[in-house]
Parts: C-alpha cells; structure tokens; sequence
C-alpha cells in the first residue's frame, strides 16, 4: 500500500540553524500539508500546498518557515533560524482528492532544537 | 472560532466496546474524521463520516455524528490491546482556496487493559 515517508525520524540542531524535513507524498496525489505537534499538544496545521504554490498557511507559519516542491516526488519544509520553540513532530501528509480530503500522514520527523 | 475538544483518557477492559467522544464548532465541517496513533507512529485514519451521514459503520468501527448538537462519537466493538493508541478527531471547515486544512482535537488516549 502506497505511504508517505518523511526523513530524517529525528532531526537534533543548534538553535539559529537552518533544517529541511523532507517528504515524499504517494505519487499520485496533488495536494500537500504540513502540520505540527509539540510535545503534549494538540496537532496543529502549518501550511497546504496545491499546483505549486502555497494555498494556505497558518499564523506559526511565519517567514522563518518555506516549503518546496523541488522535482516530482519530494515535498519541502525548511526552518530558517531554528528556535527552541520549534522543537515538536512534524507530519507530511498529502491528499488525492480535495473534495472528501482524506488527508494521509507521514510517521514524522522529530526535531529537537537545542 | 474553529475547536475541536475530546476527552483525555478512556480505559476499558479487553473484548468490551469503547466510545470515544468529541464536539467541534464548525458547523459548516463538510468531512469529520478519526486518526490512531500509535506510541512513536505518524496518524493513520481510520474512518471519515460525511456531513450530511448520521451514522457509517465499517467493520468494528461505528461513527456517530449528531449535527445538531455538533458531536462524533467513534465506537470500537470489541476492543484489543491492539487498540490502545491515541485517537484523534479532526474536522474539516468549509471549502476555501485549492485545499484544506485539517484541525485537530486534543486527542483521546484509550488504555485497553487485558
């Protein structure tokens, strides 16, 4: 069964570094998500990407943050400048189709900014 | 605004049912749906429910939504300690831009004790 793999599972950085989590969403979808979720919190939604340009983001998503879809396969978030309130698990997920939007998830990338 | 809430801890016994509880506040939610994850896992999704559906069953999994009262509950028959995980409901609010955000509820960890 297809999957969406993310890379690396965990990801430990200096605080005022620059990170890139990387996804490969199932190959036939079109639409991608990237969420959050800091340790004991609730999941939180970062930005959606559709036809290669962002369709919508969040207030966390800030300027630090970018995504990119840099070929046909991989899906992109990099952190500028790490803070240490960046440290949470990210989750790629992506969607075939907008309508019903069953959004399916990655297993995350554990980032630690220290 | 958009809040999804749910109970924090569900403990049953092995072969009895679970119900897990949830209340979102967009009525405007097109899809409702169940996440599991498991310790060290990403979100995997177990079952959505359409809007306009009261009731969608699929194998030991039933999913009740009360639209009035804006409520999902997800029943699990039979429940193994497979089972236990942490479940997620998430909605879906009302159609903008090419794609959608999901938000989240607090999530429900269920204990299925042998």
């Amino acid at each position: 069964e297809p999957e969406v793999t993310q890379t690396p599972s965990h990801q430990v950085t200096q605080m005022g570094q620059e990170v890139i989590l990387r996804c490969v969403p199932i190959s036939n979808h079109l639409y991608f998500y990237w969420y959050r979720q800091i340790l004991g919190q609730k999941v939180e939604f970062l930005v959606s990407f559709y036809n290669n340009e962002i369709s919508e983001k969040s207030e966390i998503f800030d300027d630090q943050f970018s995504v990119e879809r840099p070929d046909g396969s991989n899906f992109t978030l990099k952190i500028r400048s790490t803070k240490l309130e960046d440290s949470a698990m990210y989750f790629c997920a992506s969607s075939e189709d907008r309508v019903t939007d069953t959004q399916y998830f990655g297993p995350g990338t554990r980032l630690t900014v220290l | 605004g958009e809040d999804v809430e749910q109970s924090l801890f569900l403990s049953v016994r092995e072969g009895d049912s679970s119900v897990i509880n949830c209340t979102y506040t967009d009525s405007s939610s097109t899809y409702l749906y169940w996440y599991k994850q498991e310790p060290g896992a990403g979100l995997q999704l177990l079952t959505y429910i359409f809007s306009n559906m009261d009731m969608k069953q699929d194998q030991r999994l039933t999913v009740l939504l009360n639209k009035k009262d804006k409520h999902l509950s997800l029943r699990i028959a039979d429940t193994q300690t497979g089972d236990s995980a942490i479940y997620f409901c998430a909605e879906s609010p009302t159609l903008h831009g090419a794609t959608n955000k999901l938000i989240f509820g607090t999530g429900t960890l269920l204990a299925v004790q042998p």
